[in-house]
C-alpha cells in the first residue's frame, strides 16, 4: 500500500531536548515536504526536498533542520525545541514538485508535538 | 509568499443543502491550483488539481471551477452529507522552477448539520 509514514504520532517533551520526527514514503517520490498546522494559520511549509541531498527552506524554517540522505526518508529535526514549536506536523510527498506539475501530494497521518 | 485567501473561514450547512466556497489567488504567473480535503484527526487528501482556465472537475457530489484570469476557484458541494464535514484547503502554484515552495490558504471549515 502506497503511504507516507510519520513517527511518532504524538510526543510531549521539554524545551531544549533535541528531537527527530521521521518520515518515510514507499512510492519512490522525489519531492518531500514538511508542514506545520496551527489554528487559524492553515498549513505552512517548513522545508522541502527535491531529491536526495537537495533541500530548501519553506516559509517557516526557523528552528528546524532536515536531511535527505535517502530518497524514501525525510526526517525533521528540532535541535533545541521551544514552546512556540508546539504544533501539528505533516510530512508529504509527490512524484514531482506540486508547484510545477499536476501531481497531488500524499500526506502522512501527522505528528502532534507539545513542547513544555 | 503567495497571497492565498479562502472564504468563508467557516460554514455551517444543513444536511441536504448545497454550498460553495472560494479560493482567491494572484492571477499572474498561474500554473496550477490544488484542492485538498482535510477531515479532523485524518491527513489532508487530494481532491483536484486544476490547470486550465474555465476547467471544471467533478468527484461525486463535489465539483470545482477555475478562473485563472481573475484568480479564483469555486468548490461546490451538492446535497451536503455529514461525511462532507471537513476543512477544505487550496494551494495555487506559479510554476517557477527554482522556487518549489507551496503556499496553502487557511482553509474553509465546513460543518454539516444533520
Amino acid at each position: 500500500e502506497a503511504q507516507v509514514t510519520q513517527n511518532p504520532r504524538y510526543l510531549i517533551t521539554v524545551t531544549g531536548k533535541k528531537l527527530t520526527v521521521t518520515c518515510s514514503q514507499n512510492m519512490n517520490h522525489e519531492y518531500m515536504s514538511w508542514y506545520r498546522q496551527d489554528p487559524g494559520l492553515g498549513l505552512r511549509q517548513i522545508y522541502y526536498s527535491m531529491n536526495v541531498e537537495v533541500t530548501d527552506k519553506g516559509d517557516v524554517p526557523e528552528g528546524y533542520k532536515v536531511s535527505r540522505k535517502e530518497k524514501r526518508n525525510f526526517p525533521l529535526i528540532l535541535e533545541s525545541p521551544s514552546p512556540n514549536q508546539t504544533s501539528l506536523y505533516f510530512c508529504a510527498s509527490s512524484s514531482t514538485p506540486p508547484t510545477v506539475s499536476n501531481q497531488p501530494q500524499h500526506f502522512g497521518d501527522g505528528t502532534r508535538l507539545s513542547i513544555l | 509568499i503567495l497571497n492565498v485567501e479562502q472564504s468563508p473561514q467557516s460554514l455551517h450547512v444543513q444536511e441536504g443543502d448545497s454550498t460553495n466556497f472560494t479560493c482567491s489567488f494572484p492571477s499572474s504567473n498561474f500554473y496550477a491550483l490544488h484542492w485538498y480535503r482535510w477531515e479532523t484527526a485524518k491527513s489532508p487528501e487530494a481532491l483536484f488539481v486544476m490547470t486550465l482556465n474555465g476547467d471544471e472537475k467533478k468527484k461525486g457530489r463535489i465539483s470545482a471551477t477555475l478562473n485563472t484570469k481573475e484568480g479564483y476557484s469555486y468548490l461546490y458541494i451538492k446535497g451536503s452529507q455529514p461525511e462532507d464535514s471537513a476543512t477544505y484547503l487550496c494551494a495555487p502554484s506559479n510554476g517557477n522552477f527554482g522556487n518549489e515552495k507551496l503556499t496553502f490558504g487557511t482553509g474553509t471549515r465546513l460543518t454539516i448539520i444533520p
